[in-house]
């Protein structure tokens, strides 16, 4: 079946480490972004990447990077410069024309000890 | 930027019981809305949407009209289910059009 894997659901890192989160589609989607979720705050863009190899930052970019080697690929990496890293990160893809419709995945907990 | 607004929640109703969710946008133009819904432990998914000025739209029993006049666009169900508890999030276009942006979220919680 077509979709968005995001892996790992649930990860645990020490501050001062960087972790990188995957997301693989297979839906053929150009589009491909970066959220994430706090309690009481909704969701916010980290990063946005419209085709391969090139991207765009969104609202809190700082603290983490981004690639887009692969169409069907667009790992987060959150590196130990982002303040507060703990957050439920969601990844999302959009077919070419279709305005605001996003389809996600089921998310990646990360915590940070 | 354009942005909407959710009433905050959580809200608990009884099985059975009329849902209302607030949504209102500020946006220049009318840009289309939507509504998604996210269980628990899981991502977004598209619950409806409304592309133009005073469509409705619809989907498993759950509904909600853009009405330009007072910037809304407010989700509703006649008869809600302990199954439609859940985060419902209302979101529009970012202003590039690339991405959307979302509002706070609004928590349901429904009791048998």
């Amino acid at each position: 079946d077509g979709g968005i894997t995001q892996s790992p659901k649930y990860l645990f890192r020490k501050e001062g480490q960087n972790v990188t989160l995957s997301c693989e589609q297979n839906l053929n989607h150009d589009a491909m972004y970066w959220y994430r979720q706090d309690p009481g705050q909704g969701l916010r863009l980290i990063y946005y990447s419209q085709i391969v190899n090139d991207f765009q930052k969104g609202d809190i970019a700082e603290g983490y990077s981004v690639s887009r080697e692969k169409k069907e690929s667009f790992p987060l990496t959150v590196t130990s410069a982002q303040k507060n890293p703990t957050a439920f990160y969601l990844c999302a893809s959009r077919p070419q024309g279709a305005t605001g419709e996003l389809f996600f995945g089921e998310g990646s907990r990360l915590t940070v000890l | 930027g354009d942005s909407v607004t959710q009433m905050e929640g959580p809200v608990t109703l009884s099985e059975e019981a009329f849902l209302t969710i607030n949504c209102t946008y500020t946006a220049t133009g009318y840009p289309s809305l939507f509504w998604y819904v996210q269980y628990p432990g899981e991502g977004l998914q598209l619950l409806l949407k409304a592309t133009k000025a005073d469509d409705k739209g619809s989907n498993k029993g759950f509904e909600a009209t853009y009405r330009k006049e007072t910037t809304s666009f407010h989700l509703e169900k006649g008869s809600v289910q302990v199954s439609d508890s859940a985060v419902y999030f209302c979101a529009l276009p970012s202003n590039s059009g690339y991405a959307l942006n979302f509002g706070k979220g609004t928590s349901l919680l429904v009791t048998p």
